[in-house]
C-alpha cells in the first residue's frame, strides 16, 4: 500500500509565477490535509478537503492560494503569483475519515518550495 | 483560543530517558498525538492518547493528564538517530488537529 505522494519534491519558481503542488492519498483515504511550514517552525495548518468539497481553510491566506480535490485525480494546491515568503516545506496527509474516533493523519514527503 | 505549548529545544545524552512536555488548550477535545519529525522530512506517527494514563510502545511512552490539559513523551535508552523534532497536537471537537511548534532534542554522545 503506497503511502502519501507529493510532488515534486523541489520547486523552484521566481517571483510572481505560479506554483503547482500535487498529493495523492492514501488509498482508501477520502480526506486529504495541506500545512505549510516554515525552517525552525511548527506545522501550519492551511485546508481540509475531501473529494470535490472544501471542509475548512481557515488557514489558507485569502489571496493568491487555492486547493482542490477533484473526483478524480489528486489534491493541488495552487500558489498564484508566488512571493519569497512563500518559501517553504509544504506537506500533505491523509486520513481514512473522520469520525468519532482518532484518525491518524500520515503524512507525504513535502514539497519544498523555494521562491527566488 | 487554542495553544499547544511545548519546549523550544531540549539536550540529553545518549543512553538516557528525557521527557518532554506539552499543554494544551482546545476547544474541546478527541485526543493527543505525538509525531517524530527529522530535519527535512515528513511527520511520522508516534502515539495517539485520548483516556488518562501511561501509554507504552516499546523505549517510547506517552502519557495523558485530561483535567490538566497535560501529555508528555517520555523517551528511554536514548539513541542517536532520536535526535529529531517531536510535535505535539491535540484533535479538537471539530476533529481537526491543533499542532504546537515541536520540541528540538539534541541527543549528545
Amino acid at each position: 500500500n503506497a503511502g502519501v505522494m507529493q510532488n515534486p519534491r523541489h520547486l523552484v519558481r521566481r517571483r510572481g509565477q505560479e506554483a503547482r503542488l500535487r498529493c495523492s492519498p492514501m488509498k482508501g483515504h477520502s480526506h486529504v490535509y495541506w500545512y505549510r511550514q516554515l525552517p525552525e517552525e511548527g506545522l501550519k495548518f492551511m485546508v481540509y478537503l475531501q473529494k470535490e468539497n472544501i471542509i475548512d481553510e481557515s488557514g489558507m491566506p485569502k489571496e493568491r492560494f487555492s486547493a482542490e480535490f477533484p473526483k478524480e485525480g489528486p489534491s493541488i494546491l495552487r500558489i498564484q503569483q508566488v512571493v519569497r515568503g512563500d518559501s517553504a516545506a509544504y506537506f500533505c496527509a491523509s486520513s481514512p475519515q473522520q469520525g468519532k474516533y482518532q484518525e491518524t493523519q500520515y503524512f507525504g514527503p513535502g514539497t519544498r518550495l523555494l521562491v527566488l | 483560543g487554542q495553544n499547544i505549548d511545548q519546549p523550544t529545544e531540549m539536550t540529553a545524552t545518549e543512553g538516557a530517558i528525557v521527557q518532554i512536555n506539552c499543554t494544551y488548550q482546545t476547544s474541546g477535545f478527541n485526543g493527543l498525538f505525538w509525531y517524530q519529525q527529522h530535519a527535512g522530512e515528513a511527520p511520522t506517527f508516534l502515539s495517539y492518547n485520548v483516556l488518562d494514563g501511561l501509554e507504552e510502545k516499546g523505549r517510547f511512552s506517552s502519557f495523558l493528564s485530561r483535567s490538566k490539559g497535560y501529555s508528555y513523551l517520555l523517551l528511554k535508552e536514548l539513541q542517536m538517530k532520536d535526535s529529531a523534532s517531536y510535535l505535539c497536537a491535540a484533535l479538537d471537537s471539530n476533529y481537526q488537529l491543533i499542532w504546537g511548534a515541536g520540541t528540538k532534542l539534541i541527543i549528545k554522545p
